[in-house]
This record gives C-alpha cells, sequence and structure tokens, in this order.
C-alpha cells in the first residue's frame, strides 16, 4: 500500500493567518493526490483535486501544489469556519490511501 | 446532482455478518465507466480515526476491494434500485465505524466528490 505521511498532525492558528500542510507519499504518485475537509459529525468535503485544482464552489484561499511524491495544502486569510481536520489522498493505486489527518484548531 | 444514502443496521454482533446498501439519486449505477460511469464507493472511519478506503463497485459489478479485508468483503451493484451494497463477514469490535458510500470521479476524476451521510455501525453483543 501507498503510505500518506501528514505533517503536522495538528496545528492551532489566529484568524487571518496563513497555515501549510504537507503529505508525503511512500512512491510516485504524480500529481494523483486529493484534499479534504471534514467537520466534527459530518462526512469529507472534496476541496482540491488532481494536487493543485480547486473543486467547484470552494474560496480560493485553499490552494495546493507539489507533485510526485512531496505535496502542500495551504489556506490563506484562515477563517473561523476553516475548523476541521484536514486529510490528504492518493487515488494512483489500489487500495486508496490516505494520511492519517490534520486537525485545525482556531485559537 | 448525485445524491447518495446509507442505510443499514446500526448494531450487528460479532462474527455476524454486516450489510450496507447505498441509495443512488441522479445518475444510474449501471452506467459503464466507458460512458461517463463511476467507481461506487465504500469508505469507513473508525472512532476518533483517519479515513479507510474499503473498495468500489462499477460497470454493474467488478469490484476491487482493500486488500486487507478483501477476504470478508463482497460488493455488488443493484440496478433495478439504482443502489449498491457492502457486505463484510465476521464481524469484530475492530469493524466499529462511521460507513460512507461515496462516489470516485470515473475514468480521468480519482477523486471524492459526493458522499453520503455516513451511518454508524457498532459491533457489539
Amino acid at each position: 500500500d501507498i503510505q500518506m505521511t501528514q505533517s503536522p498532525p495538528s496545528l492551532s492558528a489566529s484568524i487571518g493567518d496563513r497555515v501549510t500542510i504537507t503529505c508525503q507519499a511512500s512512491q510516485d504518485i504524480r500529481n494523483y493526490l486529493n484534499w479534504y475537509q471534514q467537520k466534527p459529525g459530518k462526512a469529507p468535503k472534496l476541496l482540491i483535486y488532481d494536487a493543485s485544482k480547486l473543486e467547484t464552489g470552494v474560496p480560493s484561499r485553499f490552494s495546493g501544489g507539489g507533485s510526485g511524491t512531496h505535496f502542500v495544502f495551504s489556506i490563506n486569510d484562515l477563517q473561523p469556519e476553516d475548523l476541521a481536520t484536514y486529510y490528504c489522498q492518493q487515488y494512483d493505486y489500489i487500495p486508496r490511501t490516505f494520511g492519517q489527518g490534520t486537525k485545525l484548531e482556531i485559537k | 446532482q448525485v445524491q447518495l444514502q446509507e442505510s443499514g443496521p446500526g448494531l450487528v454482533k460479532p462474527s455476524e455478518t454486516l450489510s450496507l446498501m447505498c441509495s443512488v439519486s441522479g445518475h444510474s449505477v449501471g452506467t459503464p465507466i466507458s460512458n461517463g460511469g463511476y467507481y461506487w464507493t465504500w469508505i469507513r472511519q473508525r472512532p476518533g480515526k483517519g479515513l479507510e478506503w474499503i473498495g468500489y463497485v462499477y460497470n454493474s459489478g467488478i469490484a476491487d476491494y482493500n486488500p486487507s479485508l478483501k477476504s470478508r468483503l463482497t460488493m455488488s451493484v443493484g440496478i433495478s434500485k439504482n443502489q449498491f451494497s457492502l457486505t463484510l463477514r465476521s464481524v469484530t469490535a475492530a469493524d466499529t465505524a462511521v460507513y460512507y458510500c461515496a462516489k470516485e470521479g470515473g475514468a480521468v476524476a480519482g477523486y471524492f466528490d459526493t458522499w453520503g451521510q455516513g451511518i454508524l455501525v457498532f459491533v457489539s453483543s
């Protein structure tokens, strides 16, 4: 299985901050990498697909980049509603695998 | 717009079989991938844990499973009712989780852009 390693596991930031999460794949997954946001008690929501493409309706303060084994996800101008856990996920191989998640707290 | 809704028991006894259904609206589950169909997917999340891909079914019945669950797992498509299903045999407490059905985009779109609300399944005697 492809191992997806996210860091940090958790972070705390203030409204208006820029936050960055990284995701490392155990082998080359080209750009077959997606990012999801999961709020407590809710299903995950797709934010970024193919490493850098913004899903329709998602605010432009969310962005992603990278290819191969190293990927980055950022939120600019952090808002209170961004309180959530964020997951990366690869789809180059079966089984599909997710990172362990990054829990974002608002200071 | 595709919508998904899980259904099934909230409690299953250890060693028994878990059966879940996902009802689909807005698209035919039997549509082949080559004709714009999708991979109909199950994902679970153990309490307080991350997301685990269970498997998917497509093209009216071809399935790929997570190797960690493959020996206990069957997925199928019910075209007449526009549903797809998950059957997990010989369950243990480790199978306690929220189970989500989801749609993976298709031939060139490997992202889960539509999810059901999830169903919490306890495995307990």
